[in-house]
């Protein structure tokens, strides 16, 4: 499986945007690049994926290299309630045999203060 | 819906004994996982199903085993408990290729077991 490269941690103030970038040098082709985040004491959530061409949704953005070599991950306006780890993981595509498993690495820790 | 539920929350278990911790889901979602989280790390794969009746291992594997006899709940059993379990473990479950596009996987709440 491609491996994928985050900081440890990273801090942001609320309200302000927050960039978690991503590297992921040796992503294939046909890999998605997927985010998922972890609250304290909670199950991972997803987040975001593509492939290609960036993407938004209701909880952030992504931004994806013209190379695919790296993403970020843009939350817009941070609030308390994102402080959580975020993980950026590359997926198989659907029509791979890999039954959608998910290859978690450390992620990286996000700290918003008031 | 409730989506992915796990029982129980919490457990504390001696060496040598045995458990089984419960998922259920009710978004008939063909593929289940079971992952394990030890602090400060991310989630590991245990095993997992894509469909009722079937089962195949993940990264880790050894000291647990699983079942899936109804489609909407995923059993993983502890045959005989070590410290080195001791853990959080999170259920989930997605759907499959002939459902749809997999893109997500829905996690339960987790179960933080204590192997003493």
């Amino acid at each position: 499986d491609a491996k994928t490269t985050q900081p440890n941690s990273m801090e942001s103030n609320e309200e302000e945007p927050v960039h978690l970038p991503c590297n992921h040098s040796t992503i294939s082709g046909t890999d998605y690049i997927h985010w998922y985040r972890q609250l304290p004491s909670q199950g991972p959530e997803y987040v975001i994926h593509g492939l290609t061409s960036n993407v938004n949704n209701r909880m952030a953005s992504l931004a994806i290299a013209e190379d695919r070599k790296s993403s970020t991950l843009i939350l817009h306006r941070a609030t308390l309630r994102d402080a959580a780890v975020y993980y950026c993981i590359l997926r198989d595509p659907p029509f791979r045999t890999s039954y959608g498993k998910l290859t978690f690495g450390q992620g990286t820790i996000l700290t918003v203060h008031p | 819906n409730a989506g992915v539920t796990q029982t129980p929350k919490f457990r504390v278990l001696k060496t040598g004994q045995s458990m089984t911790l419960l998922c259920a889901q009710d978004m008939n979602h063909e593929y289940m996982y079971w992952y394990r989280q030890d602090p400060g790390m991310g989630l590991r794969l245990i095993h997992y199903s894509v469909g009722e009746g079937t089962t195949a291992k993940g990264e880790v594997p050894d000291g647990y085993n699983v079942s899936r006899l109804k489609k909407q709940n995923f059993l993983l059993g502890l045959e005989s408990a070590a410290p080195s379990q001791t853990s959080v473990y999170f259920c989930a479950s997605s759907y499959s290729r002939t459902q749809g596009v997999i893109y997500e996987q829905y996690f339960g709440p987790g179960t933080r077991l204590t192997v003493t």
